[in-house]
């Protein structure tokens, strides 16, 4: 089951920074922080993941608090495209099951 | 980057036929696929995760007999829904995870619709 709460709901004026935030209290030491989104009928698309230290791609940007029962997914400068249901899932790196929590649907408004 | 291709994008079928969905893993080899169902408005629901060579493991309330799931190689797996019935339509979504540091990668599922 999913270890994960986010807020159902969000909106993010264009240009601005979108900050996402995800809670999973109960998470295990050996649990990464895996995060996703989803536009309306395609397959969720992979966006970042991390243990413990901040990352940063192309994409956006994962911060984990030192204690890793929270992180933010950060999209720096939002634009249209990205309006979509974002997924934080915490699990084990490979083999185990992969859930789904509820997500956060994110609009980004021109 | 990696890719996960699922065949066919839409599907309608009659009442008590069965239809079968593929994932494929376009250029890596994916020792593990996940199932995954999604009614409208609602999140994906995990229904199994197939390794090649093994059968698959179901998660709790999904009926094994009536969603056939095969992985039979390292870059195939087919779940086939068999005798299918209007509650059975949804959006199927696959994903193959190469065994090593890195994430899922997800098929552009696979709309059902059965009348």
């Amino acid at each position: 089951d999913a270890k994960t709460t986010q807020p159902p709901s969000m909106d993010c004026a264009e240009g601005r920074a979108a900050n996402l935030p995800c809670n999973h209290s109960t998470i295990s030491g050996n649990e990464y922080v895996y995060w996703y989104r989803q536009i309306h009928s395609q397959g969720p698309q992979y966006i970042i993941h991390g243990l413990k230290n901040n990352e940063t791609n192309e994409m956006a940007s994962l911060i984990i608090t030192e204690d890793r029962k929270s992180s933010t997914l950060i999209l720096p400068h939002a634009t249209l495209r990205d309006t979509a249901v974002y997924y934080c899932i915490v699990r084990e790196n490979t083999g185990n099951q992969f859930y789904f929590g509820t997500g956060t649907s994110l609009t980004v408004i021109p | 980057g990696a890719v996960v291709s699922q065949h066919p994008s839409r599907v309608i079928c009659k009442s008590g036929t069965s239809v079968k969905i593929e994932c494929r893993s376009l250029d890596f080899q994916a020792t593990t696929m996940f199932w995954y169902r999604q009614f409208p408005k609602q999140s994906l629901m995990l229904m199994a995760t197939s390794n090649e060579g093994s059968k698959a493991t179901y998660e709790q309330g999904v009926e094994k007999d009536k969603f056939l799931i095969n992985h039979a190689s390292l870059t195939l797996s087919t779940l086939t829904v068999t005798s299918a019935h209007p509650e059975d339509s949804s959006f199927y979504i696959c994903s193959a995870e190469y065994r090593g540091n890195s994430p899922l990668h997800f098929g552009n599922g696979t709309r059902l619709t059965v009348t």
